[in-house]
């Protein structure tokens, strides 16, 4: 949506390779979030970002995934050694102004083959 | 038990009528609670946002909460073939930054013409 932008929006990548996922949130937004989106699973937390630091990672399913972010703006999202549940739709979303909800983003469409 | 129940539907409705899209939950702490509308291959975007009990009107729209049952309903009316795409509900226990908002699975809801 507006506000965030994703890429790349269709990722395809074969079982065990490293992927990364951007995230670039309109400027201003000190915190961020990531989010996974399984077929069936509904919207899962990974983590969030206040500024650089991510104070809950608890989402983070495994070791393989590390987030990081720079400059309080744009946040990558690495899965090495991908698998194929690793496959999902991950959204990025930063806090709205006018509510407690959140602006997403469009999505990384990831597929492991 | 999830935190978040909610029936993944598929829900297929005559244009024009009525919809009724529900979740339930188990944590009496949640205060916040949410309804985002997400079409195919976009990002979730917020609908209707409510706090505490009580409901909350916005054209065809409107959202209930009854913390009481741990109940939250969105009706539509009038629904529109526009309004196919997926519901989901969220919620949060905290009106602070960093509190990670708990989703639904969601309800994928068609409305024929």
């Amino acid at each position: 949506g507006a506000g965030v932008s994703q890429s790349p929006s269709n990722k395809v990548t074969e079982k065990g390779k490293d992927v990364e996922l951007r995230c670039d949130p309109i400027s201003g937004h000190t915190a961020l979030y990531w989010y996974r989106q399984s077929l069936g699973q509904g919207l899962e937390f990974l983590i969030y970002f206040q500024g650089n630091s991510a104070p809950d990672k608890s989402g983070l399913p495994s070791d393989r995934f590390s987030a990081e972010r720079t400059g309080g703006s744009v946040s990558t999202l690495t899965i090495q050694r991908t698998q194929q549940e690793d496959s999902a739709v991950y959204l990025c979303a930063i806090p709205m102004d006018t509510n407690y909800g959140y602006t997403f983003g469009s999505g990384t469409r990831l597929t492991v083959v | 038990q999830k935190e978040v129940e909610q029936d993944p539907g598929p829900l297929s409705v005559p244009e024009g009528a009525i919809v009724s899209l529900n979740c339930t939950y188990s944590n009496s702490a949640f205060q916040y609670f949410m309804w985002y509308r997400q079409y195919s291959r976009k990002g979730p975007e917020l609908l209707m946002y409510t706090y505490s009990s009580g409901n909350k009107e916005d054209g065809r729209f409107t959202a209930q909460v009854d913390k009481s049952s741990k109940y939250i309903s969105l009706f539509i009316r009038d629904s529109q073939p526009s309004d196919s795409a997926t519901y989901l509900c969220a919620m949060s226990d905290l009106n602070q930054a960093g509190t990670a908002l708990i989703f639904g699975k969601g309800t994928t809801l068609s409305v024929s013409s």
